[in-house]
């Protein structure tokens, strides 16, 4: 069984650029959430995707998107970076329904 | 909506000692609990969770008590072993939402060889 993967693992921008940042789901699992994790913070919820669709999304703003494949898979994307979104930017998969979250490695991101 | 609150921010215990982190939350309607450990540069790990129809729930040298009417739940870790180190996240899902995992602060574990 294949865990939740997350690409790349490290990556450096300027402020006003933009991101994209991947994730592949556990297999079976056909939902992902994202969070944003700042240094010794606890993960904070960005938004879901259930059937390529968001369903729920945290306060974040608009310059923050995603998108679901039919493989289940994710992107994150953000926009016009500014400093503080630098932080370890987490993927979790989960059956439908279900509440168990699992946690891939996440992708370090730092805004210059 | 949902906040949860977790201490000690930071615990320090001799190998073979027991660990005990403490977490409340607000929502009276939250009914699924995980524990998430974290290791330096990796993604949080789930090591247990409960359920709001049980009480406690063990597994090996871990366990997880919770009192629903009180809204605390805590982590139990007995014979801590160095591997332990690590930091320790207690989590409630907001609104009901299944998807929206509302963090405590996060508990830094070591244990002293």
């Amino acid at each position: 069984e294949t865990g939740v993967t997350q690409s790349p693992t490290h990556l450096i921008k300027t402020r006003g650029q933009q991101v994209t940042l991947r994730c592949s789901s556990q297999s079976g699992h056909n939902t992902v959430s994202w969070y944003q994790q700042a240094l010794g913070q606890g993960p904070q919820f960005i938004f879901q995707y259930y059937r390529e669709e968001e369903n729920g999304r945290g306060n974040f703003p608009p310059r923050f998107s995603g998108l679901q494949f039919p493989n289940y898979s994710s992107e994150l994307n953000v926009t016009a970076l500014e400093l503080d979104d630098s932080a370890l930017y987490l993927c979790a998969s989960s059956l439908t329904g279900g509440e168990t979250q699992y946690f891939g490695p996440g992708t370090r991101l730092l805004v210059l | 909506g949902e906040n949860v609150e977790q201490h000690p921010s930071t615990l320090s215990v001799q190998e073979g000692d027991s660990a005990v982190i403490k977490c409340t939350y607000s929502d009276s309607a939250s009914n699924y609990f995980p524990w998430y450990k974290q290791e330096l540069g990796k993604g949080p790990q789930l090591i247990i969770d409960i359920r709001s129809n049980v009480g406690e729930k063990k597994d090996q040298r871990i366990a997880v008590t919770l009192n629903k009417t009180a809204k605390h739940f805590s982590l139990h870790i007995t014979e801590t072993q160095p591997e332990d180190s690590a930091v320790y996240f207690c989590a409630a899902p907001s609104g009901g939402s299944q998807g929206n995992l509302i963090f405590g602060k996060g508990t830094k574990l070591s244990v002293k060889p």
